[in-house]
């Protein structure tokens, strides 16, 4: 019940295209709703987050789509560079953010 | 990188050696963690910290022990380390509702 699922687990997308990645969670409690971003050598790095009583935030070219009857979320990347390359997590958390839980992590890579 | 130094960066160590990794943040945070990554898993939580002297579980704790005698250091120690133990080590601190991650410790146990 403290997974969260996340898929896919790569992604391939030319330059300009949109790239999606999307997470399910069963864990009602969850309460904040953070994507990490990770090049390879460095720690995940905090990019966009949201709470449940929002259904959309949007951050430049990233978005966050939440549905909280469907307990999914997504991250939506427009206009997708190939310095947006990198692996992608999302992660839930509790008791606001005390602990997370991360998604499995999605590779993508995007092709200029 | 949140003022938070991880140490070493790089380690190759012996199956059955006790191996001791360090986490040293700047600015006082209460919350610490202990991370591990492994392919198609994610980041898995190890163990925490919410004070001096006050740890607890993650859910990949067995094998694995921690301590935090002072607000700014974050120790994680393996006993006698095992091949499964070969991983990413993350050390993360935790500023509002975010996570600040170091820069990882790469453990190889041969």
């Amino acid at each position: 019940q403290q997974q969260v699922k996340q898929s896919p687990q790569s992604l391939i997308v030319q330059k300009g295209g949109i790239s999606i990645i999307n997470c399910a969670y069963e864990n009602t409690a969850f309460d904040y709703f953070p994507w990490y971003q990770q090049f390879p050598g460095k720690g995940p790095a905090l990019l966009i987050a949201i709470r449940p009583d929002v259904s959309e935030k949007k951050e430049g070219r990233f978005t966050i789509s939440f549905n909280k009857s469907a307990k999914q979320f997504s991250l939506h990347i427009m206009d997708s560079q190939p310095g947006d390359s990198a692996t992608y997590f999302c992660a839930a958390s509790w008791n606001y953010g005390q602990n997370f839980v991360f998604g499995p992590g999605t590779r993508l890579s995007v092709l200029p | 990188d949140a003022g938070i130094t991880q140490s070493p960066r790089h380690k190759v160590t012996e199956t059955g050696t006790p191996v001791t990794l360090r986490c040293h943040q700047t600015e006082n945070h209460r919350y610490m963690y202990w991370y591990r990554q492994d392919p198609g898993h994610g980041l898995r939580l190890i163990h925490y910290s919410y004070g001096v002297k006050d740890t607890d579980k993650g859910e990949v704790s067995d094998g694995y022990s921690v301590s935090r005698s002072k607000t700014e250091d974050f120790l994680l120690t393996l006993e006698s380390a095992t091949s499964s133990q070969t991983s990413v080590y993350f050390c993360a601190i935790r500023d509002g509702t975010e996570a600040f991650f170091g820069q990882g410790t790469r453990l190889t146990v041969v």
